[in-house]
């Protein structure tokens, strides 16, 4: 167990709906990572947050956003979901966000249909 | 785009047997590399980790080599067992950005 934690392990959904992901980072950590995982993508980057500030953005699209909350947990929001936005999505967390290794929750499995 | 790969997508193996899975990076001011280990449907697990200015780091049961000369990380598993079953990423960092490679799925034979 990373002691990252994500919610929920399954999602589905329909094209043009708007779904919320849900990370918990490791006790202690105050950085937040979003990847998405699709079959022939590996692993991409989306974004990362820092103590409730964005610090760097990958290949994220506009139809998604994401959070850090006080409390450290981040939120990632999709919208206008398309068939292609089907992915696992990991959350991952790192003590301070600066080059460290990063510990990785189980995933949300995301099925748009 | 991905500025780390690896140079073979699946492996095969013989449980007790030995495992090299290996790893190309184009950034040479990439200063820190990971491995992680992907079961099916889990999250990555980090391994093992070797920073820039090492060229041989070892845990338990593995190994990671780095030349820096040809930009070329390799993991060695040794006595490969049925649990090693899974796909697993190189990922380097450059500028405090952690970029994964494409990935090896590796099986083991009983």
């Amino acid at each position: 167990d990373s002691g990252v934690t994500q919610t929920p392990k399954h999602l589905i959904t329909a094209t043009g709906q708007r779904v919320t992901l849900r990370c918990s980072p490791r006790s202690g950590d105050l950085s937040v990572y979003w990847y998405q995982q699709s079959l022939d993508q590996g692993l991409q980057f989306l974004i990362q947050y820092y103590n409730g500030e964005e610090r760097a953005k990958g290949n994220i699209l506009e139809r998604f956003s994401a959070q850090q909350f006080p409390d450290l947990h981040s939120e990632l929001n999709l919208s206008s979901l398309e068939l292609g936005d089907s992915a696992l999505y990991f959350c991952a967390s790192s003590p301070q966000g600066l080059g460290e290794k990063l510990f990785f929750g189980s995933g949300t499995q995301l099925s748009v249909l | 785009g991905e500025s780390v790969g690896l140079h073979l997508p699946t492996l095969s193996v013989q449980e007790g047997d030995n495992s090299i899975i290996n790893c190309a990076y184009s950034n040479s001011a990439s200063d820190y590399f990971i491995w992680y280990k992907q079961e099916s449907g889990k999250g990555p697990q980090f391994i093992i980790d070797i920073r820039s200015n090492m060229d041989k780091r070892q845990g338990q049961r593995v190994t990671v080599l780095l030349n820096k000369t040809v930009k070329h990380l390799s993991l060695q598993i040794a006595a490969t067992q049925p649990g090693d079953s899974a796909v697993y990423f190189c990922a380097e960092i450059n500028d405090y950005k952690l970029s994964f490679g494409a990935g090896t799925t590796v099986t083991v034979r009983a």
